[in-house]
């Protein structure tokens, strides 16, 4: 089955910088890679997802990109905020079945 | 976005008593819902995938004896813990596809605890 590793498994950066977070994947056919935020004790939120025919997208100051050669695919947050503190999870999906394997999760404390 | 609600949203049982909790999709239909389990400060870890219709597919490693998965309706999939013990005590949570796209949402999650 698919294989998603994600790291750093805690980050910590100061307000107004850029935090990245790297996921790699296992099997070549996984062609959905969404990317939820989870608050504790709440829901995970997805925040924005790619698909395998795209290289990039971007949503206000989330960004995604995606190497497929390389099966990894990176999230970035720009200009970050005390209320982007969080944990993180990458995902990955194959084909129609709609089934999601998770990393491991990032923490993120945005210390103001 | 598509709304997915769960009940109830904690339950604390004694030892081996049975525990249903309840997915729903309340503005679109889904004929495959997920279940999920996570354990404090790890990750969502999938069950089992709750077919409209038809049986329930479960992952490796999970007793489908023990955690038994109807999905009644295009709008409700039910996830019945069978004589819980403690080691069972986690955050349940459902997850279903909107309608005809990948995008997944999560309902509030269902904490259960085993005395």
């Amino acid at each position: 089955g698919e294989n998603v590793e994600q790291h750093p498994s805690t980050l910590s950066v100061q307000e107004g910088d850029s935090a990245v977070i790297k996921c790699t994947y296992s099997d070549s056919a996984s062609n959905y890679f969404p990317w939820y935020k989870q608050e504790l004790g709440k829901r995970p939120q997805l925040i924005i997802d790619i698909r395998s025919n795209v290289g990039e997208k971007k949503d206000q100051r989330i960004a995604v990109t995606l190497n497929k050669t390389a099966k990894h695919f990176s999230l970035h947050i720009t200009e970050t905020q005390p209320e982007d503190s969080a944990v993180y999870f990458c995902a990955a999906s194959i084909g129609n079945d709609y089934k999601l394997s998770f990393g491991a999760g990032t923490t993120v404390t945005v210390r103001a | 976005g598509a709304v997915v609600s769960q009940h109830p949203s904690w339950v604390i049982c004694k030892s081996g008593t049975s525990v249903k909790i309840e997915c729903r999709s309340l503005d679109f239909q889904a004929t495959t819902m997920f279940w999920y389990r996570q354990f404090p400060k790890q990750s969502l870890m999938l069950m089992a995938t709750s077919n409209e219709g038809s049986k329930a597919t479960y992952e490796q490693g999970v007793e489908k004896d023990k955690f038994l998965i109807n999905h009644a309706s295009l709008t409700l999939s039910t996830l019945t813990v069978t004589s819980a013990h403690p080691e069972d005590s986690s955050f349940y949570i459902c997850s279903a596809p909107s309608t005809g796209a990948e995008t997944q949402y999560f309902g509030p999650g269902t904490r259960l605890l085993v005395l």
